[in-house]
């Protein structure tokens, strides 16, 4: 059971390059979401899924865009990168369903992350 | 607007229990308090979470006040490897749909574990 799993863990682009920083779980997950945290700081959500085909923006979608063809995967597209995206990225994924009569809840798991620097 | 406080930092000597305090005043009764950790350039790790009883997992212990309007997450022998950024939550447990379901975080308390 991979989890979460990221590609690339690391990337530099140039400013105007457009790059896929890639997001995989192997868990039947229905929910997943891109999250950025930048130096210092919490993490806020980008964009999120509810299950393929549907997605919806989080509190900082600018310059992103996101799709969701399978409940696998979910990519995060950058169409022309900014320094001010130079940040990491972690994905995440979880249930949406409570589980079994004691509602232990839906814990988000999380992969790795991916550092992107964009000079 | 912050859902829950915590200090900015704390310190804890090796193998001594760490207490980490979060209030959460504004908590609604169907939010869950979850605690997750994370580990310098790592992915958040989930902890554990509870509602209003007591909650005790193989890593940690969790203790929500009667009034739920605080807690405290205990781990119990703490080691270096525990030195992380530790982040209080309060949100529903289930998706209840119309809108993301994701955590939200603040900065977190920086739990630092001297040798």
């Amino acid at each position: 059971n991979a989890g979460v799993t990221q590609t690339p863990k690391f990337q530099v682009l140039k400013t105007g390059q457009s790059m896929t920083l890639q997001c995989a779980q192997d868990m039947n997950h229905e929910y997943m979401s891109w999250y950025r945290q930048d130096p210092g700081m919490g993490l806020r959500l980008i964009h999120y899924s509810v299950g393929a085909g549907i997605t919806d923006q989080g509190e900082v979608p600018n310059g992103y865009n996101v799709s969701r063809s399978t409940t696998e995967d979910f990519p995060l597209r950058l169409l022309s990168a900014a320094p001010s995206q130079t940040s990491v990225y972690f994905c995440a994924s979880s249930s949406i369903y409570g589980q079994g009569a004691r509602r232990s809840g839906n814990t988000i798991y999380f992969g790795e992350g991916s550092w992107l620097t964009v000079v | 607007d912050a859902k829950t406080t915590q200090p900015t930092s704390m310190d804890c000597a090796e193998g001594r229990a760490a207490n980490l305090p979060c209030n959460h005043s504004t908590i609604s009764g169907n939010e869950y308090v979850y605690w997750y950790r994370q580990i310098h350039s790592q992915g958040p790790q989930y902890i554990i979470h509870g509602l209003k009883n007591n909650e005790t997992n193989e890593m940690a212990s969790l203790i929500i006040t009667e009034d739920r309007k605080s807690s405290t997450l205990i781990l119990p022998h703490a080691t270096l490897r525990d030195t992380a950024v530790y982040y209080c939550i309060v949100r529903t447990p289930v998706y209840s749909g119309g809108g993301a379901d994701g955590l939200t975080f603040g900065k977190g308390t920086h739990l630092i574990i001297q040798p």
